[in-house]
């Protein structure tokens, strides 16, 4: 199984703050998605990018994808209380998707 | 609205007793997947299924089966309940597994005790 490394695991930061969360991997992977899931709740996914370099952006998230398609960035500027909740990445790898662990992100009001 | 729906949102069961979670979902896809998900591990492949009465293991499919009679139905099986099966389940629908995004359930989670 080829992994994928989600950094940090845990971020827990002030309301209107920016942060970056990363997902990584050794190979090289020709899309990547990018969920959140809210406690509780199922994750929900957010994005997927396919070309190396692509930036995608969804309101304050911004989604980036690595030349080398082995990684990839989500940055959140001004960080709300609704943004709370566990960040994955997933890759796809023959008949399924390939997990990261997961960052947890508490956004303090 | 798509929708997948997971029968419980909690369980308690004791040890030893066989434990049906039950997914249904309403896109027509073929492909559905039981994950179990546990704090720092991510998310686990218990088994999926790319068509009606076909099943593949995933990565922990020890302690577990699967049934898939009808094509929006997968349900999970816990043939003998442990204790460390304590965990949060997940199901999840796609048009095409691996190349498309998932569907998630709302979750299940189940303490054995």
């Amino acid at each position: 199984t080829q992994l994928l490394e989600q950094s940090p695991q845990f971020l827990s930061i002030q309301e209107g703050e920016n942060l970056t969360v990363y997902c990584n991997s050794s190979s090289v992977f020709s899309s990547l998605q990018w969920y959140r899931q809210e406690p509780g709740e199922g994750p929900v996914l957010l994005v997927t990018v396919v070309t190396g370099g692509e930036v995608k952006k969804l309101k304050r998230l911004t989604f980036q994808f690595g030349d080398a398609r082995k990684d990839s960035s989500l940055h959140i500027t001004a960080a709300q209380p609704g943004d709370t909740g566990l960040y994955l990445c997933a890759r796809g790898s023959n008949y399924q998707l390939i997990w990261g662990a997961g960052t947890k992100l508490i956004i303090k009001p | 609205d798509v929708k997948v729906t997971q029968s419980s949102r909690y369980l308690v069961k004791r040890t030893g007793e066989k434990v049906f979670l039950e997914c249904v979902q309403d896109m027509d896809h073929e492909n559905m997947f039981w994950y179990r998900q546990d704090p720092g591990l991510g998310l686990r492949l218990i088994y999926f299924s790319y068509d009606v009465k076909m099943k593949e293991k995933g990565d922990i499919p020890e302690g577990y089966s699967v049934s898939r009679e009808k094509k929006e139905r997968f349900s999970l099986i816990l043939e003998s309940a442990s204790t460390n099966q304590t965990s949060m389940y997940l199901c999840a629908s796609s048009l095409i597994p691996g190349g498309s995004y998932y569907y998630f359930g709302q979750g299940t989670r189940l303490t054995v005790v």
